[in-house]
């Protein structure tokens, strides 16, 4: 198993452009979740999906989109980016049954928005 | 709303020291606690996964507690290595079993030689 890939690793962007960050887990899981890093600080929640096709809002919403078609994928959009966007971009999968599993990350994206 | 705190935020210790890396959390009506290491650069690797009816977990040279009426979890390193050098995370999920993690700021740990 692959676990979690994203791609891509690095990106610079001009403020307004657009662009999708990439993530895709082969471990079957049900549930998976976009996180951003900023330096010094935790790990906050952007978007969340239980299942295909089902997203929900995190804790930093605004700027992000997300879609899941497939039980596979769950890219992330950025429309017209700001420099407070750039930060790293982490994406998480976990099998939630009965009680919440695991999460594995992937390798994460460093977004730099200049 | 669940806030995660971890102490100390920096750590310096020499090679062959136990330590003890400490992670509270304020809302004790979790479902689980998680364990995290990221070395710089790269993303983050589990290390322990304490369910909220286990009160420990071992790992190797690792042992993590939970503590849930006083809500806090310890992260016991035993004979630290160099290679121990990372940022230790804690995250808890809350009891609705619906939301994700809550993470902490983390404890950067280095492990002089």
């Amino acid at each position: 198993n692959a676990g979690v890939t994203q791609t891509p690793k690095f990106r610079i962007l001009k403020i307004g452009q657009s662009m999708t960050l990439q993530c895709t887990q082969d471990m079957n899981h049900n549930y998976m979740y976009w996180y951003r890093q900023d330096p010094g600080m935790g790990l906050k929640l952007i978007y969340y999906s239980v299942g295909a096709g089902i997203t929900d809002k995190g804790e930093v919403p605004n700027g992000y989109n997300v879609s899941r078609s497939t039980t596979e994928d769950f890219p992330l959009r950025l429309e017209l980016a700001a420099p407070s966007q750039t930060s790293v971009y982490f994406c998480a999968s976990s099998y939630q049954g009965r009680q919440l599993g695991e999460q594995y990350f992937g390798p994460g994206t460093r977004l730099t928005v200049t | 709303k669940q806030e995660v705190t971890q102490i100390p935020a920096a750590l310096s210790v020499p090679e062959g020291e136990n330590l003890v890396l400490n992670c509270s959390f304020t809302d004790s009506a979790i479902y689980n606690l998680q364990w995290f290491r990221q070395d710089p650069g790269k993303g983050l690797t589990s290390l322990l996964l304490i369910q909220s009816s286990q009160r420990e977990q071992t790992s190797g040279r690792l042992n993590a507690s939970l503590d849930k009426s006083s809500g806090r979890s310890t992260l016991y390193i035993a004979a630290s290595q160099p290679g121990d050098s990372a940022t230790y995370l804690c995250a808890v999920s809350d009891n609705s079993g619906n939301t994700p993690l809550v993470f902490g700021k983390g404890t950067r740990l280095s492990v002089i030689a």
